[in-house]
């Protein structure tokens, strides 16, 4: 079985342009987190889709943050336009609706300059 | 927010030995779960304890849970090389579903 796909691997941007972060769930996983990971700290919870719909997006900064999960499968994650802060690893995780275990995706490595 | 905080930082051991890590956390909790993350790659779950369990087992991982101190160990018996990784605490509130990660231990294991 395929695990969480994630896209780019690794991202390289000047501050003010945007990116955006591709997320391929394990199949069947109804429930779609997107994290951030800064250096050295833990993952931090953006959103948490339960199919298409976003169930928690309170930590997600909408000013320049945003996602998608069109037909409850694949997620979009966009930042516009993106600031020196915003260099981290973004992860995604996925979950089958009735389990406690997240499943997460190699994520993706943003440095903006 | 983070919610758990661990101790140590930073663990470095000899093969063989066992490692302990230790976590905190500050709220109620539905379980606390460990995971794992090797350098450049994504978290892997190890271990999950409910708040009603006080002790469990996976293979060479041995996991506790003291819910009156609001605390949790991770201990890795007989080390490899390949433990050394980034160890995660994290917990799942009473009041809600949201999974909160503390800051990590970093484990190196010299072969």
């Amino acid at each position: 079985e395929a695990g969480v796909v994630q896209s780019p691997r690794y991202k390289i941007i000047e501050k003010k342009q945007p990116v955006a972060f591709w997320c391929n769930p394990i199949s069947g996983h109804n429930t779609l987190y997107w994290y951030r990971q800064n250096l050295g700290q833990g993952p931090e919870l953006l959103i948490r889709y339960e199919n298409e719909e976003a169930v928690d997006d309170s930590q997600l900064p909408k000013d320049r943050f945003s996602a998608e999960r069109l037909k409850g499968v694949d997620s979009t994650l966009k930042i516009q336009p993106a600031e020196l802060g915003d260099s981290a690893v973004y992860l995604c995780a996925s979950q089958s609706g009735s389990a406690d275990t997240q499943y997460f995706g190699p994520g993706t490595r943003l440095t903006v300059l | 927010s983070q919610q758990g905080e661990e101790d140590p930082q930073a663990l470095s051991i000899q093969e063989g030995e066992n490692a302990t890590m230790n976590c905190s956390y500050k709220t109620s909790i539905n379980n606390l779960q460990w995971y794992r993350q090797n350098s450049g790659r994504g978290l892997v779950h190890l271990i999950l304890i409910r708040s009603n369990e006080r002790e469990k087992h996976s293979g060479r991982l041995r996991v506790t849970l003291d819910t009156s101190k609001k605390s949790s160990s991770l201990l890795i018996t007989a080390s490899r090389a390949a433990d050394t990784a980034s160890y995660f605490c994290a917990t799942v509130e009473t009041s809600g579903s949201r999974l909160t990660f503390g800051e990590g231990t970093q484990l190196t294991v010299n072969p």
